[in-house]
């Protein structure tokens, strides 16, 4: 079956980086894009960027750009997002989630969640 | 970028009742070429991540209950839930995926009465 597995919780400093993996199995690693969505305790989600793990293209949001790279490592299935220059404000759960190349029918499933704290 | 607005923020239903959350974008999510509306809902319970329950506002994700039905074209969409069960708790995300970036309603928190 599909599977997203993600790395796990992380404790940052301000002006830290942080980088956190989501292993894939189940299906065809290089038919899907991977996105990134982020939920700050309480509140809702925020659409944060994907990765084309065919060619490594990336699309990130306005709002990340300059502080979010996402890549991947085809030969383990593996996709990674690192965010630079935390702030407190960065402390939230990440989630990746699977997107189909071929058509656009939402994000299904999505990885467990990745728990950031940042903290000085 | 696409605003999403849910209403209401929160609803509190009797069990076997039939709810509806709405969700309006500020643009436009049908693509013409297609004619499909990018447009998905979520449902979030808590401590999970979230789960797709419907896509191109109206086809239901893979093993989701008939109970649950979209419906909607342009910028103004719902979600239906014809009889509420008690697993049904959660909190409902719409989506549109039309153009980046991707962004989501508030959620709306759905409990039983």
């Amino acid at each position: 079956q599909v599977q997203l597995v993600q790395s796990g919780a992380e404790v940052k400093r301000p002006g830290a980086s942080v980088k956190v993996s989501c292993e894939t199995s189940g299906y065809t690693f290089t038919d899907y894009y991977m996105h990134w969505v982020r939920q700050a305790p309480g509140q809702g989600l925020e659409w944060m960027g994907w990765i084309n793990p065919k060619n490594g293209g990336t699309t990130y949001a306005q709002f990340f750009q300059g502080r979010v790279t996402m890549t991947r490592d085809t030969s383990i299935s593996t996709v990674y997002m690192e965010l630079s220059s935390l702030r407190s404000e960065d402390t939230a759960m990440y989630y990746c989630a699977r997107a189909w190349i071929a058509a656009a029918v939402g994000f299904d499933p999505w990885g467990q969640g990745t728990l950031v704290t940042v903290s000085s | 970028d696409i605003v999403m607005t849910q209403s209401p923020d929160s609803l509190t239903v009797s069990l076997g009742e039939r709810t509806t959350i709405n969700c309006k974008s500020s643009q436009s999510v049908l693509y013409s070429s297609n004619k499909k509306n990018y447009l998905a809902w979520y449902q979030q319970k808590p401590g999970q991540p979230p789960k797709l329950l419907i896509y191109w506002a109206s086809t239901r994700g893979s093993g989701v209950p008939d109970r649950f039905s979209g419906s909607g074209s342009g910028t103004d969409f719902t979600l239906t839930i014809s009889s509420l069960q008690a697993e049904d708790v959660a909190v409902y995300y719409c989506q549109q995926y039309y153009d980046t970036p991707y962004t989501f309603g508030q959620g709306t928190k759905l409990e039983i009465k």
